[in-house]
């Protein structure tokens, strides 16, 4: 089985900063990679599908990117509404550990 | 608006089967794959497994000699069956929808609903 690797696993940062995550697989999922925000005690949320793909409704400062095995979410500038817990998903598969984006 | 609702008993005896029911409204259950999560409390989400409207499955190695899940279209609804559960079971459940065709991405989900497994 595929593995999925996230780091880092958390992270403080301040609003503004620009925020990276990264998401390792074990081996190529091509493009097949989703990426979801999840807040205490609320499901899930997709924010990126298909690596870089933005999900309706999602603001713009969030991007995906790469392929093969290493891919990235970015925020631009982070937001107060965008402290949560991160996951990335391969596409039939299973997720990553999470990364905790926390206050500074 | 596709809503999905998970609903089933909160608490489940040790080496029993786990059964929960996931009800869609705003949308056909046909023609879409469904999933069901998993997510122990503090902890991250585990992928239990796939099923298509046809019943067609797919699902996670480490439990599927476990899990069956069926769909019930006249109905509209999805069900997760774990048999054997342990205290390891005790998770916030979710079922969600699969849209974005390969992508296989989660785009509505539960709420979800907590089962412990507790004598």
């Amino acid at each position: 089985d595929i593995q999925m690797t996230q780091s880092p696993s958390s992270l403080s940062a301040s609003v503004g900063d620009r925020v990276t995550i990264t998401c390792r697989a074990s081996q190529s999922i091509s493009s097949y990679l989703n990426w979801y925000q999840q807040k205490p005690g609320k499901a899930p949320k997709l924010l990126i599908y298909a690596a870089s793909s933005l999900q309706s409704g999602v603001p713009s400062r969030f991007s995906g990117s790469g392929s093969g095995t290493d891919f990235t979410l970015t925020i631009s500038s982070l937001q107060p509404e965008d402290f949560a817990t991160y996951y990335c998903q391969q596409s039939y598969r299973g997720f990553g550990g999470g990364t905790k984006v926390e206050i500074k | 608006q596709v809503q999905l609702q998970e609903s089933g008993p909160g608490l489940v005896k040790p080496s029993e089967t786990l059964s929960l029911t996931c009800a869609v409204s705003g949308g056909s259950i046909r023609s879409y794959y469904w999933s069901w999560i998993r997510q122990p409390p503090g902890k991250g989400l585990e992928w239990i497994g796939y099923i298509y409207y046809s019943g067609r499955t797919n699902y996670n190695p480490s439990l599927k000699s476990r899990v069956s899940t069926s769909v019930d279209t006249s109905k509209n609804e999805l069900s997760l069956k774990l048999s054997s559960v342990t205290a390891a079971d005790t998770a916030v459940y979710y079922c969600a929808r699969v849209d974005y065709g390969d992508y296989f991405s989660l785009v509505y989900w539960g709420q979800g609903t907590l089962v412990t497994v507790s004598s």
